[in-house]
């Protein structure tokens, strides 16, 4: 089956870790988002790409890193800059085609704490 | 001003009732709209586009007010299986999505 699987599910950094969040998808999109959830908040957008070896910044880049050498891959790196890093973190892809434009698929989310 | 904005609610209501959630966004340049659902630490899932002249899903019906800049969903019959929290989700320009912070909709038997 077709989908986006983010792991792991539960992570918990140290004070000065930087940790990376995995999300891989097999939909074939070419557009793929990193978004952050806090309670009570919507969705903030992190960094978005919409091709291989490309990605641009979103609303709160500052402390994340991102990479996109494969159509498939979209790995988040939340790097020890990012000093309030406990939240909710939502991996999402976009298909291009005209039957099912504009509709984001998501992740399961990865949980991210401080210890 | 945010771009899109949603009473956060609670909304409680019982079995059956029926409940409308607005949601106002600010540039009116905004081209499309849809309703998330998200269950609580669960991702958002798509519940429906929402088209200029209105549309329904079973209970569910969208409308869209481009002259006031919102957006509503009405659920009818309300079932306990309702109980989430709808994302309000605009889109403007290719890459620009805003979420509204959702409403919550607990639907007591």
């Amino acid at each position: 089956d077709g989908g986006i699987t983010q792991s792991p599910k539960y992570l918990f950094r140290k004070e000065g870790q930087n940790v990376t969040l995995s999300c891989e998808q097999n939909l074939n999109h070419d557009a793929m988002y990193w978004y952050r959830q806090d309670p009570g908040q919507g969705l903030r957008l992190i960094y978005y790409s919409q091709i291989v070896n490309d990605f641009q910044k979103g609303d709160i880049a500052e402390g994340y890193s991102v990479s996109r050498e494969k159509k498939e891959s979209f790995p988040l790196t939340v790097t020890s800059a990012q000093k309030n890093p406990t939240a909710f973190y939502l991996c999402a892809s976009m298909d291009r085609d005209p039957r099912e434009y504009e509709k984001l698929f998501f992740g399961s989310g990865t949980q991210l704490s401080v210890l | 001003r945010k771009e899109v904005e949603q009473d956060p609610g609670p909304f409680n209501v019982p079995e059956g009732a029926t409940v409308a959630f607005n949601c106002t966004y600010s540039n009116s340049a905004s081209q499309s709209f849809f309703w998330y659902r998200q269950d609580c630490r669960k991702e958002p899932k798509l519940l429906m586009s929402v088209y200029s002249s209105g549309n329904e899903d079973g209970r569910f019906t969208a409308q869209l007010n481009r002259a006031s800049q919102y957006i509503s969903l009405l659920i009818r019959d309300s079932k306990l299986s309702d109980s989430a929290t709808y994302l309000c989700v605009v889109k403007t320009g290719a890459n620009n999505l805003f979420f509204g912070t959702g409403t919550r909709l607990t639907v007591i038997p």
